[in-house]
């Protein structure tokens, strides 16, 4: 049972313009989320986070978007830069502010367009 | 610079082996976790220790073992009975401050053959 999903598997933007990237969770017990993004070989880095008290966080040309009623959270990018193409993985916990336990959905592979 | 080292980055075995991967970070991070990332499958938690001498299994444990002996070092253990080894294998600290996100080494490739 995926409790985090991510069901687009690839996203291409255009250099420049705005890249979102969504994420939808069914466990009703997550209240921590996080944005890593990740190159081929390579560990996951962290990109932002957001607790369940928040409805936005942003960070410089990230913010992430939380809906709790409706289990949704989204990223945007503004604006995207050829960088940015890396895969992205949406991870939830249940321990606010923490980082233990983290689930994870099956990413989202973005490719920016020059 | 303080980070967390896995090795080797590739690794290869014959099917029926044991094979040992290594973890080490120098973060003084309490807590360690081994993840394992398949094509389309994200990231599934193995084993996790959030003391030294003490781990707790994860999502898919079976096939695997760990030991945390140090503070540093969380190797993992893939076993004979793993169904399904070859996989890039994650493993990743948390520190204990408010918001701090879980930091990944750069992963080890098993290929099981």
């Amino acid at each position: 049972d995926q409790q985090v999903k991510q069901n687009s598997p690839s996203l291409s933007v255009q250099e420049g313009r705005i890249s979102i990237l969504n994420c939808d969770y069914t466990n009703s017990m997550f209240d921590y989320f996080l944005w890593y993004k990740k190159y081929p070989a390579e560990g996951p880095t962290f990109l932002i986070s957001i607790s369940s008290i928040k409805d936005k966080n942003e960070d410089g040309r990230f913010t992430v978007f939380l809906n709790k009623s409706a289990k949704h959270l989204s990223l945007h990018i503004v604006p995207s830069q050829p960088g940015d193409s890396a895969v992205y993985f949406c991870a939830a916990s249940a321990f606010l502010t923490r980082s233990e336990k983290l689930t994870f959905g099956t990413g989202t592979r973005l490719t920016i367009i020059p | 610079d303080g980070g967390i080292t896995q090795s080797p980055k590739y690794l290869f075995r014959k099917e029926g082996q044991n094979v040992t991967l290594s973890c080490e970070q120098n973060l003084n991070h309490d807590a360690m976790y081994w993840y394992r990332q398949d094509p389309g499958q994200g990231l599934r938690l193995i084993y996790y220790s959030q003391i030294v001498n003490d781990f707790q299994k994860g999502d898919i444990a079976e096939g695997y073992s760990v030991s945390r002996e140090k503070k540093e070092s969380f190797p993992l253990t893939v076993t004979s009975a793993q169904k399904n080894p070859t996989a890039f294998y994650l493993c990743a600290s948390l520190g204990g401050r408010i918001n701090s996100p879980l930091h990944f080494g750069n992963g080890t490739r098993l290929t099981v053959t």
